[in-house]
């Protein structure tokens, strides 16, 4: 069965620094988004992204992260300057269409803020 | 804010029973709702989706939805030990919103 691959699975990195997450959907989905989840607390949306742009964001997406999709299979999020609250797992979806669909999680990778 | 609402649990029930585990949510908006299962330290596993009132029935799940309610209920038949996770109830809105809420989950335990 077709499925979101994430990379990496866990990221620790020094506060300030600029971390990318990978993602790739599957294969003819069309809406992709990102998810974070915090220890211990609810799944919570971050971005949808739909024919190259940013269809839907949430308030925690605020200036210090973006998406790119910079190839035809790859889905990144960029957070340009992490910090420590910014640890969390993050989970990659994707679905066929919008609407909402169901959506399919990758495996998720957890970041870590030292 | 909006909100979707589940008891966090944990849920015991034994094996071979029906686990039923409910979610309410406060957006009369809301038109596309979901349950995942999430086993820990892994990622949500979408289980059923259910857009109209009624039931769904899929293997040994049904979902159910009561829009004037707005209630949202999944029904586990001859639970498994294997079926131990957290259920996590979202829902979407509609007018083409691809934002999807989620509750905080309802941990089931199985015992064997």
């Amino acid at each position: 069965e077709p499925e979101v691959t994430q990379t990496p699975s866990h990221q620790v990195t020094q506060m300030g620094q600029e971390v990318i997450l990978r993602c790739v959907p599957i294969s003819n989905h069309l809406y992709f988004y990102w998810y974070r989840q915090i220890l211990g607390q609810k799944v919570e949306f971050l971005v949808s992204f739909y024919n190259n742009e940013i269809s839907e964001k949430s308030e925690i997406f605020d200036d210090q992260f973006s998406v790119e999709r910079p190839d035809g299979s790859n889905f990144t999020l960029k957070i340009r300057s992490t910090k420590l609250e910014d640890s969390a797992m993050y989970f990659c979806a994707s679905s066929a269409q919008g609407g909402p669909q169901p959506q399919h999680f990758g495996d998720g990778t957890r970041l870590s803020i030292l | 804010q909006k909100e979707v609402e589940q008891n966090s649990g944990p849920l015991s029930v034994p094996e071979g029973a029906i686990a039923s585990l409910n979610c309410t949510y406060s957006d009369r908006g809301s038109q596309s709702f979901f349950w995942y299962r999430q086993y820990s330290g892994k990622s949500p596993e979408l289980i059923m989706f259910i857009y109209s009132n009624g039931d769904k029935e899929d293997g040994r799940f049904t979902a159910q939805l009561n829009k004037a309610s707005q209630y949202v209920s999944l029904l586990i038949r001859d639970s498994q030990p294997s079926d131990s996770a957290t259920y996590l109830c979202a829902a979407g809105l509609s007018g083409g919103y691809q934002k999807v809420t989620f509750g905080t989950g309802t941990k089931l335990q199985v015992i064997p």
